[in-house]
């Protein structure tokens, strides 16, 4: 199916607290891509893997390719308000002849400040 | 570079009508173009590929019939809801990519769709 597993689904944290979410897949991939959505917009890429155990950051997110080619990890170090939103994993998959990008569920980040 | 422009942001429609979604690729030219729909507090899923100067391909139950795409230059994709019920609310997204950048897929600002 299309979904990628995404968790956890929301998370409610305090700002400067750190945060972590994963996503993972019954399938092997070649590409990861960690997107973030704001209220009425469209989701923007924030960090991109091409490789199996390839560490990337991107300011005070950090994004790993997992060893099995089968997950993903994001991190947020000392959240700010502006960190509100909700995250997703996407991969790139090859459907019927054509590259399509599938999404997981997402995370819905909350922080109180 | 790569901006995706979509209008319009928000429309409200009866119940019987249609409506018209546009998605412009304003610096950059795209051979295909891809509709999403979101539900709240639900993921992207996508509709359809927007294919230029052919059919677009549509993802396995969305009604072709009823979610007319339309590509007819290198910066412009159209999706029309036809005959729109309340069921058909929803927050359409578009998005493109830029050639020479295979992960550089960039998303609409969205269409937030209210039937009533």
């Amino acid at each position: 199916g299309q979904q990628l597993n995404q968790s956890p689904q929301s998370m409610f944290i305090q700002e400067g607290e750190d945060v972590s979410m994963n996503c993972t897949s019954s399938s092997i991939f070649n590409t990861w891509l960690w997107y973030k959505q704001e209220p009425g917009e469209g989701p923007v890429l924030l960090i991109a893997l091409y490789k199996a155990g390839e560490l990337t950051s991107n300011g005070r997110l950090t994004a790993q390719f997992g060893i099995t080619r089968k997950d993903s990890f994001l991190n947020i170090s000392a959240s700010i308000p502006s960190d509100v939103g909700i995250y997703f994993c996407a991969q790139l998959r090859a459907i019927q002849g054509a590259q399509k990008l599938v999404f997981g569920q997402g995370t819905r980040l909350t922080i109180n400040p | 570079g790569a901006v995706v422009s979509q209008h319009p942001s928000w429309v409200i429609c009866k119940s019987g009508t249609s409506v018209k979604i546009e998605c412009r690729s304003l610096d950059f030219q795209a051979t295909t173009m891809f509709w999403y729909r979101q539900f709240p507090k639900q993921s992207l899923m996508l509709m359809a590929t927007s294919n230029e100067g052919s059919k677009a391909t549509y993802e396995q139950g969305v009604e072709k019939d009823k979610f007319l795409i339309n590509h007819a230059s290198l910066t412009l994709s159209t999706l029309t809801v036809t005959s729109a019920h309340p069921e058909d609310s929803s927050f359409y997204i578009c998005s493109a990519r830029r050639q020479g950048t295979p992960y550089g897929y960039t998303f609409g600002s969205g269409t937030r769709l209210t039937v009533v």
